[in-house]
């Protein structure tokens, strides 16, 4: 299983760019990168994936190096309402079972 | 389209007694999991659907958690009997294929209290 590691928690004040990296040496070749957002009393929420390079989408990016054994999640201009829980996923998207593993993930707080 | 949805919301019991959740996954979506957390530990994997075939039940703790999803729709997860250790947030999710641009969609969970 593919082990990530990422900060348990930052702190970002309002209309900042907020960049959340996440560690996964012994990813797999099989493996893509999934970020999740989740907020209290909620469930886990799709933010992006990505295999490699750079991935955007409306509401952040993901940069992935060359060597896929880290990744970014690049989150621009937060608002308070972005005060949540950030997982880093990494598994084979042909099984979501055992090996889609969540970790403690980053609480951010965005302050005013 | 409506989202993931799992009732109920909270559920408090007593040890010993059984408790039945449900899950209603996005429609078309033939592949269905059941998450949990339990107490200070992090979200756990416990078993996937394929339409009504268990794919994999690796997860599952015990033989008192029973998961079905007759006809390839909703899912229910029983626990019977219910002990203290079994109290957390249960997380349902499903998602459309087993490709890489096909991400889990979570329901908002069910916490279940047992007393």
């Amino acid at each position: 299983l593919a082990k990530t590691t990422q900060p348990i928690s930052m702190d970002s004040y309002e209309g900042q760019e907020v960049n959340i990296t996440c560690s996964h040496n012994n990813i797999a070749t099989n493996d893509y990168i999934t970020w999740y957002q989740q907020f209290p009393s909620q469930g886990p929420r799709f933010i992006i994936q990505g295999y490699k390079t750079k991935v955007t989408n409306e509401v952040a990016s993901l940069f992935i190096p060359a060597d896929r054994k880290s990744s970014t999640l690049s989150l621009p201009r937060v608002s308070l309402s972005d005060t949540a829980v950030y997982y880093c996923l990494v598994g084979d998207m042909n099984n979501y079972g055992q090996n889609f593993v969540f970790g403690p993930g980053t609480r951010l707080s965005v302050l005013p | 389209e409506a989202g993931v949805t799992q009732f109920p919301s909270h559920s408090v019991i007593e040890k010993g007694q059984t408790v039945t959740l449900r899950c209603d996954p996005i429609s078309g979506h033939d592949n269905l999991y059941w998450y949990r957390r339990v107490m200070g530990k992090e979200i756990k994997f416990l078993l996937h659907f394929v339409k009504e075939s268990k794919q994999d039940e690796s997860g599952m703790p015990n033989n008192r958690f029973l998961a079905e999803r007759t006809g390839g729709t909703y899912s229910t997860l029983k626990v019977q009997p219910a002990e203290l250790e079994d109290s957390g947030v249960y997380f349902c999710a499903s998602s459309q294929d087993r490709t890489g641009d096909s991400p889990l969609h979570f329901g908002n969970g069910t916490r279940l209290t047992v007393t």
